[in-house]
């Protein structure tokens, strides 16, 4: 069965500070991989997606992700954070659109900005 | 473009109501998928539609139910609510199954 790990449940950083989040998957075939952000008492919204090709994607709002098949691992970086940036973020598996059994979510990173 | 909107924002029932939850699709998108997000069970798969048939289900009971209809906009019906139920109910909607989901803010249950 596909899952996602994501090891830090809540991670704080300056603002202006690099960012790194950690994702790791398990799943039988290739993987797709996304990246959503979730403001609260708000929806998903996508920041990027890795389906094949370059391992290295840029997403929305100065993001980007490495996949690396060799250890499983989808993690977001981002070379200086804004405060607006704080929220929960979900990184997920699946066929692309989810396919039979819909996208695969990891339990989400809390991310908190210090001024 | 609009994105992908649901309807209530907010739904307010007791245990052993019925709830109904609605959601339109980003336009021309016809693959649509529901999913929950309760507190500390994080985001669960519940159902797929695409072209007005269900898809596939996750592991929820058969009193999570919904249909698609033909202009791909979708319902949500919780029967016999529990007070587990109580969640934020998220609605996705893909151009094809082989696009990303596009998320709604979700409309939040809550069970007194």
């Amino acid at each position: 069965a596909q899952s996602v790990t994501q090891p830090d449940i809540h991670i704080t950083v300056s603002e202006g500070a690099s960012l790194e989040l950690r994702c790791n998957y398990s799943y039988g075939a290739t993987p797709y991989l996304f990246w959503y952000v979730q403001s609260p008492g708000q929806g998903l919204q996508l920041l990027l997606k890795y389906f094949s090709g370059d391992t290295l994607v840029q997403g929305i709002k100065g993001f980007e992700a490495e996949f690396k098949r060799s250890q499983s691992s989808f993690n977001l970086r981002k070379p200086s954070v804004h405060w607006s940036d704080a929220a929960e973020y979900f990184c997920a598996v699946g066929a692309i659109g989810g396919g039979a059994d819909g996208l695969t979510f990891g339990k989400g990173t809390h991310l908190i900005i210090q001024p | 473009e609009a994105g992908v909107t649901q309807s209530p924002t907010h739904l307010i029932k007791t245990r052993g109501q019925q709830a109904t939850l609605r959601c339109s699709p980003i336009s021309g998108h016809t693959s649509v998928y529901w999913y929950q997000q309760a507190l500390g069970l994080g985001l669960q798969f519940l159902l797929w539609y695409d072209e007005g048939e269900e898809r596939n289900r996750g592991n929820f009971p058969p009193r999570f139910s919904g249909r698609q209809f033909p202009n791909y906009s979708s319902e949500l019906n919780v029967n016999a609510l529990e007070l587990e139920d109580s969640a934020l109910y998220l609605c996705a909607s893909s151009l094809t199954i082989n696009q990303p989901q596009h998320f709604g803010d979700g409309t939040r249950l809550s069970i007194l």
